[in-house]
């Protein structure tokens, strides 16, 4: 029973296209987030969201759209897609407490390559 | 300079040995800190969690933490196999604010 998933797994696409990445988790958290993996390993937050709300929003070319239908759902479309966007890309959810908002429950993670 | 500064490695250790894995910062504000573990072609997983400084034990796997030097760290005993993987460490002022991730430390226990 997946926690958070996301589709596609894999996904590789030309220079230029536009290509969208879904998520969806089953933890009934509030808070989702999709962060960057680059090929050094080096995992980086683009965006977040609270309740449909966006709460985090990082250095992100705008050509990265992030939209969140219901709190249990956040893809991420991306326009015009670059060799440089090539990355594994990481959705993840968790849940606000009184103290904190940290354990963030991760998904298996997209495989993007532009060629 | 980096928020969080983490060796990415590779370590390679025999099967048994302790492995030491650290990380430093700069964020004073950083109250929460974790190491998460994530195995080749899987999203990270999170492994321990403290909350300000001292340390905390779950089976083989120890987190200190040592908020004065800005100064974390995992150890793993009687390391096996299966520990092969990158560790993560992640750390964060706590409420909405994001969590910043190190590098990773990639790790192999060879038998």
């Amino acid at each position: 029973d997946t926690a958070v998933s996301q589709t596609p797994k894999y996904l590789v696409t030309q220079m230029g296209n536009d290509k969208s990445i879904k998520c969806e988790q089953n933890l009934g958290h509030d808070t989702m987030y999709w962060y960057k993996q680059d090929s050094k390993k080096f995992l980086k937050i683009m965006f977040s969201y609270n309740n449909k709300e966006l709460i985090i929003n990082e250095t992100v070319p705008n050509r990265f759209s992030p939209k969140s239908p219901d709190k249990a759902h956040l893809n991420l479309h991306i326009n015009s897609l670059e060799l440089g966007d090539s990355a594994v890309y990481f959705c993840a959810s968790s849940q606000p407490g009184q103290v904190m908002n940290t354990e963030a429950f991760f998904g298996q993670g997209t495989r993007l390559t532009v060629v | 300079q980096k928020e969080v500064e983490q060796d990415p490695g590779p370590l390679s250790v025999p099967e048994g040995a302790i492995v030491s894995l650290n990380c430093t910062y700069s964020n004073s504000a950083f109250q929460y800190f974790m190491w998460y573990r994530q195995y080749s072609r899987k999203g990270p997983e999170l492994l321990m969690y403290t909350y300000s400084s001292g340390n905390k034990e779950d089976g083989r796997f120890t987190a200190q933490v040592d908020k004065s030097s800005k100064y974390i760290s995992l150890f793993i005993r009687d390391s096996q196999p299966s520990d092969s993987a990158t560790y993560l460490c992640a750390m964060s002022a706590g409420g909405y604010n994001k969590l910043i991730f190190g590098a990773g430390t990639r790790l192999a226990v060879h038998p």
